[in-house]
């Protein structure tokens, strides 16, 4: 089946600590993206990249990098430098056939102790 | 510039009751709009979308919307409420057509099912 895969699902880290999440699509989409979804607040844009080797900053992209070296692949580095990080991630491709929807991963929970 | 706004941050009904989810939105152009659904600690997943064909669309599990340019809305239905509806929904815009463009989703609609 067709779909994308985020891990870890569940995730903890230390202040000061960098932390990578993982997200593999098998979709054959171009374009991937990140958001970040905090309580009665939706989701919000970190990065999204259109094809290979290329991504662009969203609204939130401070704190955050990224690397899109693979079609299949777009991977979250979470920096020291973002200052509030517990969030929950999702990632999601985009169809840009005729149904021009978002499919997203079952996302990522990073908890900062 | 794109925004959604979707009146209410949590709505409670009976089951069996009509769920009506507001949204409304902005976009200098015509837009497509989506419904999504998540259960807690999941993904999105599509529940509609609107495409400029039919204004009123039909969804998964039961549910429709209706895009009306006038009042630059497109509000989310289903006439009888059941409990596995409980989720969070958000209402999303885009100006995309053929090439990429960003898809704003609105803060969301926490839905109670009240048995």
């Amino acid at each position: 089946d067709g779909g994308i895969t985020q891990s870890p699902k569940y995730l903890f880290r230390k202040e000061g600590q960098n932390v990578t999440l993982s997200c593999e699509q098998n979709l054959n989409h171009d374009a991937m993206y990140w958001y970040r979804q905090d309580p009665g607040q939706g989701l919000r844009l970190i990065y999204y990249s259109q094809i290979v080797n290329d991504f662009q900053k969203g609204d939130i992209a401070e704190g955050y990098s990224v690397s899109r070296e693979k079609k299949e692949s777009f991977p979250l580095t979470v920096t020291s430098a973002q200052k509030n990080p517990t969030a929950f991630y999702l990632c999601a491709s985009w169809d840009r056939g005729y149904t021009g929807e978002l499919f997203f991963g079952e996302g990522s929970r990073l908890t900062v102790l | 510039a794109q925004s959604v706004t979707q009146l209410g941050s949590h709505v409670s009904v009976s089951e069996g009751a009509l769920v009506l989810l507001r949204c409304n939105y902005s976009s200098s152009v015509p837009p497509y709009l989506f419904w999504y659904v998540q259960y807690p600690n999941q993904g999105l997943q599509l529940l509609l979308k609107y495409t400029s064909a039919a204004t009123l669309v039909k969804g998964i599990n039961g549910f429709e919307a209706e895009f009306k340019k006038s009042e630059t809305s497109f509000h989310l239905t289903k006439p009888s409420a059941h409990m596995s509806d409980a989720a969070e929904y958000f209402c999303a815009v885009s100006e995309g057509r053929t090439s990429y463009d960003k898809v704003i989703f609105g803060p969301g609609t926490s839905l109670s099912v009240i048995p």
